[in-house]
C-alpha cells in the first residue's frame, strides 16, 4: 500500500459539533483529495489540494472546509456536523504528472447521530 | 452530477465466465481510469487507458475505450472467486485539473464458485 494513513478509521459525534479527519502521506505526492463515498453514488470529490495552501473546491464542498499547511498533511473539517454527512471518506494522493493512477486511504467511516 | 456512470449496476457470474463492465462519461478527458474496492476496504488502482489509445491489456484485464461514444469497458477474463468486488471507472478531465479524477457510481461484481 502506498504510504497513505487517515485518522480516525471510525468516528461516531453528535448533530452540530465539528470533526476533523486527517490525511496523512509519505509519498510526497502533490495533489491530494477528500472524497465521500455513499451507497448508489460511488465517489464524490469535496475539495483538493494541488499544493500547499492550495485547495479548490469539489462537486459536494458545502459543509466541509479542508487545510494544507504542509505537504504531507490534509485536513478535512465539517465545521458543524449533520447527520447527511454520515459517509465513509477516503483520502487520495496523486504526482502532479498527467496520466498517473491515484493511490488511496483505507477510508474514515463516520457517524453522525 | 457525476462524469461516468457504469453499467450494469451488479453483476453476478460463475467462476470461469468472461465479466463485462461499462462506462459511459460525458466531456473530453485525458485518461479513463479503472478501480477495484473490495468490501470495507480503500480503492486500488487496476489499469489506466489514455484518450489516444483504444485498448490497453493487464493479465486477466482488457480495457477498451471509444472516445467518440464517450464509453469504456472493462472485460475481466476467467473470472475467480477473489475477483468479487466494486469496480469503478474514474475519467480525467482534459482541461481544469486533469489530475480530478470524477468517479462513477460503480459495478457489483460477484463471482461464485
Amino acid at each position: 500500500d502506498a504510504g497513505i494513513t487517515q485518522s480516525p478509521r471510525h468516528k461516531v459525534t453528535e448533530t452540530g459539533t465539528p470533526v476533523t479527519l486527517r490525511c496523512h502521506q509519505t509519498e510526497n505526492h502533490r495533489y491530494m483529495y477528500w472524497y465521500r463515498q455513499d451507497p448508489g453514488h460511488g465517489l464524490r470529490l469535496i475539495h483538493y489540494s494541488y499544493g500547499v495552501k492550495d485547495t479548490d473546491k469539489g462537486e459536494v464542498s458545502d459543509g466541509y472546509s479542508v487545510s494544507r499547511s504542509k505537504t504531507e498533511d490534509f485536513l478535512l473539517t465539517l465545521e458543524s456536523a449533520t447527520s447527511s454527512q454520515t459517509s465513509v471518506y477516503f483520502c487520495a494522493i496523486s504526482s502532479r504528472e498527467p496520466n498517473t493512477e491515484a493511490f488511496f486511504g483505507q477510508g474514515t467511516r463516520l457517524t453522525v447521530v | 452530477s457525476q462524469q461516468g456512470e457504469e453499467d450494469p449496476q451488479a453483476l453476478s457470474i460463475q467462476e470461469g465466465e468472461n465479466a463485462t463492465m461499462n462506462c459511459s462519461y460525458k466531456t473530453s478527458i485525458n485518461n479513463l481510469q479503472w478501480y477495484r474496492q473490495n468490501s470495507g476496504r480503500g480503492l486500488v488502482h487496476l489499469i489506466l487507458i489514455r484518450s489516444n489509445e483504444r485498448e490497453k491489456h493487464s493479465g486477466r484485464l482488457r480495457v477498451t475505450l471509444d472516445t467518440s461514444k464517450k464509453s469504456s469497458s472493462l472485460l475481466i477474463t476467467a473470472s475467480r472467486a477473489a475477483d468479487t468486488a466494486s469496480y469503478f471507472c474514474a475519467t480525467a478531465p482534459f482541461s481544469g485539473g486533469y489530475n480530478k479524477l470524477i468517479f462513477g457510481a460503480g459495478t457489483r461484481l460477484a463471482v461464485h464458485p
